[in-house]
This record gives structure tokens, sequence and C-alpha cells, in this order.
């Protein structure tokens, strides 16, 4: 059964760089034509999608994160990973990664790992 | 604002239906298929229904998923205790190139 889980540093200082990593355990994150993507909560918001990638390389972005975000992809740990510069208060939150699906589109997440918090905070 | 509208809350006693609308427009629900996720504290988020109206393995038939249009529906029939969660709604937004939500639904049993 495919499972991802999230890790990184829960707090980072405002306008440092926030990293996250994503491991894929039960599956081959480069035997696959999903997408490997990065979702964010923040406290009393909705979901936000950031991005995704292909063990290829190929990446997705979201466009208003587009200019902080950088996502890689280390398929000989079977880990893909977040990078957000200069974060601000508002990029506090809970972290997901997941497994998506891609036809024509980026389409269904599933599944999901359970989330690593972030604080910013000096 | 979240590009796609939801409720924020419905409610239901054990046992009875509840629907949680989920309105876009022609740039997102309206040309995409749509993605439904419930989300319980401490847990990891979980896929309900995909491609507007299917059900991934391991997903009780009590939750159903349909699409008309810019809107899209989630049904939950016998409603239990352990429904109470939020609910998202997604999908693609063609204009904006990037993946959109809802702003979630909190689904209470009373």
């Amino acid at each position: 059964q495919l499972q991802l889980q999230e890790s990184g540093p829960g707090l980072v200082k405002p306008s440092e760089s926030l990293s996250l990593t994503c491991t894929v355990s039960g599956g081959v994150i480069s035997r696959s034509s999903f997408y490997w993507a990065w979702i964010r909560q923040s406290p009393g918001t909705g979901l936000e999608w950031i991005g995704n990638i292909h063990y290829s390389g190929t990446t997705y972005y979201s466009p208003s994160l587009k200019s902080r975000v950088t996502i890689s992809v280390d398929i000989l740990r079977d880990q893909f990973s977040l990078k957000l510069r200069s974060v601000t208060a508002a990029d506090a939150g809970m972290y997901y990664c997941a497994r998506q699906s891609m036809t024509f589109r980026p389409d269904w997440l599933d599944p999901w790992g359970q989330g690593s918090l972030v604080i910013v905070s000096a | 604002q979240s590009v796609l509208t939801q409720p924020p809350s419905v409610s239901a006693a054990p046992g009875q239906k509840v629907t949680i609308s989920c309105s876009g427009s022609s740039s997102n629900s309206g040309e995409n298929y749509v993605s439904w996720y419930q989300l319980l504290p401490g847990t990891a988020p979980k896929l309900l229904i995909y491609d507007n109206n299917k059900r991934p393995s391991g997903i009780s038939d009590r939750f159903s998923g349909s699409k008309s249009g810019t809107s899209a529906t989630l049904g939950i029939t016998g409603l239990q205790t352990g429904d109470e969660a939020d609910y998202y709604c997604g999908t693609w937004d063609n204009s904006l190139s990037t993946g959109v939500f809802g702003g979630g639904t909190k689904v209470t049993v009373l």
C-alpha cells in the first residue's frame, strides 16, 4: 500500500526558506505516470495547491507561488521535496504531500501524507 | 476567497442524508473533473470521489458524487458520527493554471 510521509523543520524564521521532504513507501516514485504534489492549508483557510513534479523532473507550479517555490525529486531515495523561499507569517500552516493523477491536466490527489505543521516565527 | 464555493457547514441527524454543493465556473468545474476529500484532524486527507462520480476502492457507497454544468455535489447517506469532518471539492482551473479547492464544508452529526 502506497504511503507518503512529510518531514522537515516545524519552525522557520521570517524571510528564510522552508524545506520539506516527502518520502514515498510501498511503491516506487519513478515507476509511475503519476505526479507528486504539495498542498497546504493555512490556519482558518482552505486548501491551496502549491505544485507538482513528475519523476522526469517536469514541474507545474501555482502562479501565485511560482516565484518562490522549487519542487525537486530524488528517485533513488523515492523522495520529493519542497522549498519555499522568503517565507512570511502567511506561509504558516499544514503542508501535505500527495500523489496526483495527471490526465490532460493535474487531477485527483491520492494518497496524501498526514501533513507537516510549519510555524513561521522569529 | 476560494475559487470554488461550498457552504461553510451542513448538519443532519444520524442515519440521515446530507449534500454538499461545490459551485465553480466554466474555467474550472465546468471543464474539468471534480474530486472530493475528507479532512479529519490528525489524519491524512482522504480521497472520497474522483472524476466527478467515481469512488476509489475502499470508500463506502454511502458517499456519492455528481456534476451538472459548473456545479458538483457530494452526497453522504446513512450519516454516522465518524463522518463528522471537513469536506473539500477540488479541480483544475484552466484560466488560473492551478489546482483550486472549495473553502471546505464542516459536516456535523446532530
